[in-house]
């Protein structure tokens, strides 16, 4: 039968240019945040991540901010590539706790 | 780079059948996981386990879910009785710590129940 998924926001961006995807999070619990990548047919692939006492992180052509007065999340992209194309979800998980809870996600489409 | 590998990638299963999907974590991770992801929607926590007991799960880990760590590599989740609500992609996961370290995922087992 059909399925009724949900509908992902898009965000396309021309190559080379730098991209920003962003997340808002519900939970004011949340201590530890992390973005995963997901390309067709894989599973989530870890990007980076935060905690909360922080309210920046960066990694390789990636950063993470955290606005926790805002309860917001965001994953910026440097010079993006064709090959970052995919869908991004952040990804909270609350104190003490192991379960992650992911959002909905974004799918980034790299424009050549 | 050391990753999750699960098997199989795909499973057709009959409604009412058992199926078991196996998964080998990290080597030198600790706490494993189960997350569903039906198509379409979010990624879905589904159980942690950790020294040999599960440590959380969800509402959705009924008693028709189990899992096991059979020996010292494997990681199974086995569904008793699958129903046609079942069907969606099964990912599994390790990390090496139980909080504020990434959990590190699998490809996944698209499970399809007729």
């Amino acid at each position: 039968g059909e399925s009724v998924g949900l509908h992902l926001p898009t965000l396309s961006v021309q190559e080379g240019d730098n991209s920003i995807i962003n997340c808002a999070y519900s939970n004011s619990a949340s201590d530890y945040f992390i973005w995963y990548k997901q390309e067709s047919g894989k599973g989530p692939q870890f990007i980076i991540d935060i905690r909360s006492n922080m309210d920046k992180r960066q990694g390789q052509r990636v950063t993470v901010l955290l606005n926790k007065t805002v309860k917001h999340l965001s994953l910026q992209i440097a010079a993006t590539q064709p090959g970052d194309s995919a869908v991004y979800f952040c990804a909270e998980t609350k104190g003490g706790y192991q379960k992650v809870t992911f959002g909905t996600g974004t799918k980034l489409q790299v424009i050549p | 780079e050391p990753e999750v590998t699960q098997t199989p990638s795909h499973q057709v299963t009959q409604m009412g059948q058992e199926v078991i999907l196996r998964c080998v974590p990290i080597s030198n991770h600790l706490y494993f996981y189960w997350y569903r992801q039906i198509l379409g929607q979010k990624v879905e926590f589904l159980v942690s386990f950790y020294n040999n007991e599960i440590s959380e799960k969800s509402e959705i880990f009924d008693d028709q879910f189990s899992v096991e760590r059979p020996d010292g590599s494997n990681f199974t989740l086995k569904i008793r009785s699958t129903k046609l609500e079942d069907s969606a992609m099964y990912f599994c996961a390790s990390s090496e710590a139980g909080i504020n370290q990434p959990q590190h995922f699998g490809d996944g087992t698209r499970l399809s129940i007729l």
